[in-house]
């Protein structure tokens, strides 16, 4: 069953602490993504990943950390910097290329307190 | 700067209808075009995609989408609305004009209510 996987679906965490939420893909895509969506504002990307051990800041990336040490995972550290933490967080992969459209996983909500 | 624009928070639509979500974009090369589904609590699902070609794309679940490279608009229709298509809709573009990665920007979503 080929997809893209995010876990946990939900997560708790009290503020100051770091947070890693993981994203695993079996399409053998190289580029992988994550956004971050807040109602009404449509999906804001953090960073992005076009090959393994190579990554790039996006619109959003302060108070945020990634690896791409694997083609199949791009894990996304929230860490105790970022401001308003509390949000759904989307991981994405696609082939290379602005033609192809992106595959998402079902997402991990976040919650800070 | 690229940009798209979803001028409709929500569409409501009787099932049986037929539904259109507005979606009109703004990029400097040529315009790579994409819509998106998203049900609650779940991730995007792509629809369909404009590249090149035919102004006319089909997609999923009876979808379709009309390229107006004049109004620089891309609309998402279906001829009979189904309450199951009752969902967040996003339309997406990006630049195919140039190398290099080429971010995606999505436009802020609409939701479509398909009424009984």
């Amino acid at each position: 069953d080929g997809g893209i996987t995010q876990s946990p679906k939900y997560l708790f965490r009290k503020e100051g602490q770091n947070v890693t939420l993981s994203c695993e893909q079996n399409l053998n895509h190289d580029a992988m993504y994550w956004y971050r969506q807040d109602p009404g504002q449509g999906l804001r990307l953090i960073y992005y990943s076009q090959i393994v051990n190579d990554f790039q800041k996006g619109d959003i990336a302060e108070g945020y950390s990634v690896s791409r040490e694997k083609k199949e995972s791009f894990p996304l550290t929230v860490t105790s910097a970022q401001k308003n933490p509390t949000a759904f967080y989307l991981c994405a992969s696609s082939i290379s290329g602005a033609a192809y459209e992106q595959y998402f996983g079902p997402g991990t909500r976040l919650t800070v307190t | 700067a690229q940009s798209v624009a979803q001028p409709e928070d929500q569409v409501n639509v009787a099932e049986g209808n037929p539904l259109t979500v507005k979606c009109t974009y703004s990029v400097s090369g040529n315009p790579y075009l994409f819509w998106y589904v998203q049900y609650p609590n779940r991730g995007l699902q792509f629809l369909l995609k404009y590249i090149t070609g035919d102004n006319l794309v089909k997609g999923s679940y009876g979808f379709e989408a009309e390229f107006n490279k004049s109004q620089t608009s891309f609309h998402l229709k279906k001829p009979s609305a189904l309450v199951s298509d009752s969902a967040l809709y996003f339309c997406a573009v990006r630049d195919g004009g140039s190398g290099g990665y080429q971010k995606v920007t999505f436009g802020t979503g609409t939701k479509l209510q398909v009424i009984p």
